[in-house]
């Protein structure tokens, strides 16, 4: 079946422009999750959804990223008067979500931003 | 910081065994080790997860220790196309760490 896809794969932007990712999770996975990743580092945990609701925000940088699933399923990361320091590629990941936090995570393939 | 600590690199030549390390020694009772693995430029993939029971599937096997605060990634024919970055992750914790990158050499 389809796996997690996101869009658009590559984004570039100028400093100060908003910015929205979009995440297709694999469908009926309640759980989502968003990464970023910058060169040579791990994923950096920012948010994680069970259903509807951000169950956990706490890697969410700055007031400047924001990320909404409102119906449980698509979800978008969006960052305000973007900085040069968000060049980074975007991951997004979902889960059955029955087994709590982190049950086995499927990755889509990212979104690479950068910020001129 | 990550739950998880992990060498930062390994080499493998091609067909032996690789087994990659990882200590989660403030690991609780009830918490499963996962391990991913990342291809360049791909999202990272699941490759297997374990509670205190060795565990083996298609792809590796996973060795915990029986005060569960290390395991042990075991690929065991390693091939070229396993050259990746491979994480170890404690389950609740979100923090991957910078990982193992494990090049397997001809």
């Amino acid at each position: 079946g389809a796996g997690v896809s996101q869009t658009p794969s590559n984004k570039v932007t100028e400093k100060g422009k908003y910015v929205e990712l979009r995440c297709d999770p694999i469908s009926g996975h309640t759980a989502l999750y968003w990464y970023r990743q910058s060169l040579g580092q791990g994923p950096e945990f920012l948010i994680y959804f069970q259903g509807t609701g951000a169950a956990d925000d706490s890697g969410l940088p700055n007031d400047r990223f924001f990320a909404v699933r409102p119906e449980g399923s698509v979800s978008t990361l969006k960052i305000q008067r973007t900085e040069r320091g968000d060049s980074a590629v975007y991951l997004c990941a979902s889960s059955q979500g029955l087994a709590g936090y982190t049950d086995t995570q499927y990755f889509g393939p990212g979104t690479r931003l950068t910020v001129l | 910081d990550a739950k998880t600590t992990q060498p930062p690199s390994m080499d493998c030549a091609e067909g032996r065994a690789a087994n990659l390390p990882c200590n989660h020694s403030t690991i609780s009772g009830n918490e499963y080790v996962y391990w991913y693995r990342q291809i360049h430029s791909q999202g990272p993939q699941y490759i297997i997860h374990g509670l205190k029971n060795n565990e083996t599937n298609e792809m590796a096997s996973l060795i915990i220790t029986e005060d569960r605060k290390s395991s042990t990634l075991i690929l065991p024919h390693a091939t070229l196309r396993d050259t990746a970055v491979y994480y170890c992750i404690v389950e609740g914790d979100m923090r991957f760490g910078a990982g193992t990158r494990l090049t397997v050499k001809p």
